[in-house]
């Protein structure tokens, strides 16, 4: 019943590999996120999909690809992990963002990536 | 959208009110006062918004002054279980939710 699910939830893995994180959302949005949030606790956005499509791709190295297969599902997928990928990583959804309508976001409970 | 400052941290006994400040002197028309909180180790938590008129909700009441320059967050019986960081945020819905520091609100027993 969980609104927007995110797995793994942790995802321990060395420097190189490639790996991806799931994100699925059940609430008939529109809009779908992927925030990261670093060991200073700051939330920053990184992507934003709408109805499969990309809109919003803040200053993320081209290593992060995030991919939609539907409108409920956005995934990350990360290339030759680094150190500094380390963080939290939200996913969230909303109705469709912009178009003067106001939307409250929903977010996951987060996966917890560690690169060693 | 507009930034906004808030306290870095706060106490409040179990059982009293947490009234949580918010400046946003630079607010412009179109924008809401957004609050989320963010309980350890899970996902941003969406507790209320308003534009000019107080709100209340079965999580909280939004208090705004008359300018909009300034809010409150008021949690009317804190418990244990609202320790988090709270976060104050202008926003339009034009573009994705900017997160600053937050507030770490330590509820103590």
């Amino acid at each position: 019943d969980t609104a927007v699910s995110q797995t793994p939830k942790y995802l321990v893995t060395q420097m190189g590999n490639d790996k991806s994180i799931k994100c699925e959302q059940n609430l008939g949005h529109d809009t779908m996120y992927w925030y990261k949030q670093d060991s200073k606790k700051f939330l920053k956005i990184m992507f934003s999909y709408n109805n499969k499509e990309l809109i919003i791709n803040e200053t993320v190295p081209n290593r992060f690809s995030p991919k939609s297969p539907d409108k409920a599902h956005l995934n990350l997928h990360i290339n030759s992990l680094e150190l500094g990928d380390s963080a939290v990583y939200f996913c969230a959804s909303s109705r469709q963002i912009g178009g003067g309508m106001l939307e409250t976001q929903y977010f996951g409970p987060g996966t917890r990536l560690l690169v060693l | 959208d507009a930034k906004t400052t808030q306290p870095p941290s706060m106490d409040c006994a179990e059982g009293r009110a947490a009234n949580l400040p918010c400046n946003h002197s630079t607010i412009s028309g179109n924008e809401y006062v957004y609050w989320y909180r963010q309980i350890h180790s899970q996902g941003p938590q969406y507790i209320i918004h308003g534009l000019k008129n107080n709100e209340t909700n079965e999580m909280a009441s939004l208090i705004i002054t008359e300018d909009r320059k300034s809010s409150t967050l008021i949690l009317p019986h804190a418990t244990l279980r609202d320790t988090a960081v709270y976060y104050c945020i202008a926003y339009s819905g034009n573009t994705p939710l900017v997160f600053g520091k937050g507030t770490r609100l330590s509820v103590i027993a």
